[in-house]
C-alpha cells in the first residue's frame, strides 16, 4: 500500500520567513503534484514533476522531486499572509497506468503578519 | 470558461436512500476522478476514469459506483448511503496522466 507522508502538518511561521514542506512517498513514481485549498474551497493545481531533479517555481513557492530518495519538498520563500493554505502533495505509483493518484494528509500553513 | 462543475453541492439525505452526484467538465478532458476528503485524512480517490467506459478502482471504492457514458460527464452514484460516506467530494479532470488537475466546487454530503 502506498504511503504518501508529509510534514509538517502544521505550520505556523511569520511573514518574511523561509520554510520547507516534505513530502515522503513509499513507492517508486515519477510523478507528484502539489495542490493548495484555501479554506471552505476546492483544491488548486500549484505543480506537477515528472522526473528526478524536476524544479518548478512559481512566485514564493518552488517545488522539487528527488525520486531516488522519494521525496519531494515545497519551499516558501519570504513567505506572506497570502500563502496561508493547506498544501497537498500526491503521488503518481509508477507501475500503474491512468490517474491512480495517493494523496498526503496536507500541511496547514498560517503565515502571521 | 474552463470549469469542472459539480451537482448539487450541498445535499443532507437519509440512510438507503440512492443518490447521484453529477460531474461534468467543458475541457474535452479525457481523465476524470472522484475524490472524498475527510478531517485528518487529507483526500482519498474513489475512482478514475481514463476514457468513455474507461473506469477503474481508487483506495476507497467500496459503497460507490461510477459510470463514464460521455466524455464530459463522471456521475457518482451511492446506492445505499451509510452514515459513513458523510464527507466532503470532489470530482478532478485532466487531459492525460502528467498533466495538471482541475478540481469541482465539491459537494458537502451528510448521510443521517
Amino acid at each position: 500500500e502506498l504511503k504518501v507522508e508529509q510534514n509538517p502538518l502544521f505550520l505556523s511561521m511569520q511573514e518574511g520567513k523561509n520554510y520547507t514542506i516534505y513530502c515522503n512517498y513509499s513507492t517508486t513514481s515519477d510523478r507528484l503534484y502539489w495542490y493548495r485549498q484555501d479554506p471552505g474551497k476546492s483544491l488548486e493545481s500549484l505543480f506537477v514533476l515528472l522526473s528526478n531533479g524536476a524544479v518548478k517555481q512559481e512566485g514564493r513557492l518552488m517545488a522539487s522531486l528527488d525520486t531516488k530518495a522519494r521525496l519531494s519538498t515545497l519551499h516558501i520563500t519570504a513567505a506572506v499572509h497570502d500563502l496561508s493554505a493547506t498544501y497537498f502533495c500526491a503521488v503518481q505509483p509508477q507501475e500503474t497506468s491512468g490517474s491512480r493518484l495517493t494523496f498526503g494528509e496536507g500541511t496547514q500553513l498560517t503565515v502571521n503578519p | 470558461e474552463a470549469q469542472v462543475t459539480q451537482n448539487p453541492r450541498y445535499l443532507i439525505t437519509v440512510t438507503g436512500k440512492k443518490l447521484t452526484v453529477t460531474c461534468s467538465q467543458n475541457m474535452n478532458h479525457e481523465y476524470m476522478s472522484w475524490y472524498r476528503q475527510d478531517p485528518g485524512l487529507g483526500l482519498r480517490q474513489i475512482y478514475y476514469s481514463m476514457n468513455v467506459e474507461v473506469t477503474d478502482k481508487g483506495d476507497v471504492p467500496e459503497g460507490y459506483k461510477v459510470s463514464r457514458k460521455e466524455k464530459r460527464n463522471f456521475p457518482l452514484i451511492l446506492e445505499s448511503p451509510s452514515p459513513n460516506q458523510t464527507s466532503l467530494y470532489f470530482c478532478a479532470s485532466s487531459f492525460s496522466t502528467g498533466f495538471e488537475q482541475y478540481f469541482g466546487p465539491g459537494t458537502r454530503l451528510t448521510v443521517t
